[in-house]
């Protein structure tokens, strides 16, 4: 079966500090790998997406950044962290075959920029 | 372009009692639609999905019917218990990468 892992669980930075948060998927491949930011709330904001090694596009211009060194792991990174980028950082992803599209989300990460 | 739009929260009932929380979507063609929970301070989870419709999707108690004249994906559980407060987020797909989700609604349910 397929598992999804983000680490770390929590996280707190000082404003300006980098930030790398990663996300592996095991029992796939060839997935489809998002990040979204919950921010003060329930809503979900997504923040890239990518559809293979290398392929990274982004729905929301900041200061974040990903990256997508292996087919089944997917890197959020910071070079200097903002009191804004504070939030519930989730990870997902979905299977290029079959044609619902259903995402798999890992456990999050919770950062708190101070 | 897609958008998915659900009642705002909390709402708020009894152990027991029934519950429908609302969804509607607009989208062209035939979306996929999908609710899905997210318990406190954990990530979301897919609960159930219909791909067209008059299809009925079903898990944990939990219903949605596809109702294309409607445009919507209404969720209902006819007996909630207190472990089902947690926030329910509508979704489609329309067979591209990216979903578009509700915004979600919290549930608590006192005992």
């Amino acid at each position: 079966s397929q598992t999804i892992h983000q680490w770390p669980a929590t996280l707190v930075q000082p404003v300006g500090s980098p930030l790398s948060l990663e996300c592996t998927v095991e029992g796939t491949s060839n997935p489809n790998l998002y990040w979204y930011r919950q921010a003060a709330g329930r809503g979900l904001q997504l923040l890239f997406y990518s559809v293979g090694i290398g392929q990274i596009s982004s729905e929301v211009p900041q200061n974040l950044s990903a990256s997508r060194p292996q087919d089944r792991q997917f890197i959020l990174s910071s070079k200097k962290l903002l009191l804004s980028d504070s939030g519930f950082y989730l990870c997902a992803w979905s299977g290029l075959a079959g044609v619902f599209h259903e995402q798999y989300f890992g456990p999050g990460t919770r950062l708190t920029v101070t | 372009g897609d958008s998915v739009t659900q009642m705002e929260g909390p709402v708020t009932l009894s152990e027991e009692a029934f519950l429908t929380i609302n969804c509607t979507y607009t989208a062209t063609g035939y979306p996929s639609l999908f609710w899905y929970v997210q318990y406190p301070g954990e990530g979301l989870q897919l609960l159930l999905k219909a791909t067209k419709a008059d299809d009925k999707g079903s898990n944990k108690g939990f219903e949605a019917t596809y109702r294309k004249e409607t445009t919507s994906f209404h969720l209902e559980k006819g007996s909630v218990q207190v472990s089902d407060s947690a926030v329910y987020f509508c979704a489609l797909t329309r067979g591209s990468y990216i979903p578009t989700f509700g915004r979600g609604t919290s549930l608590i349910v006192h005992p």
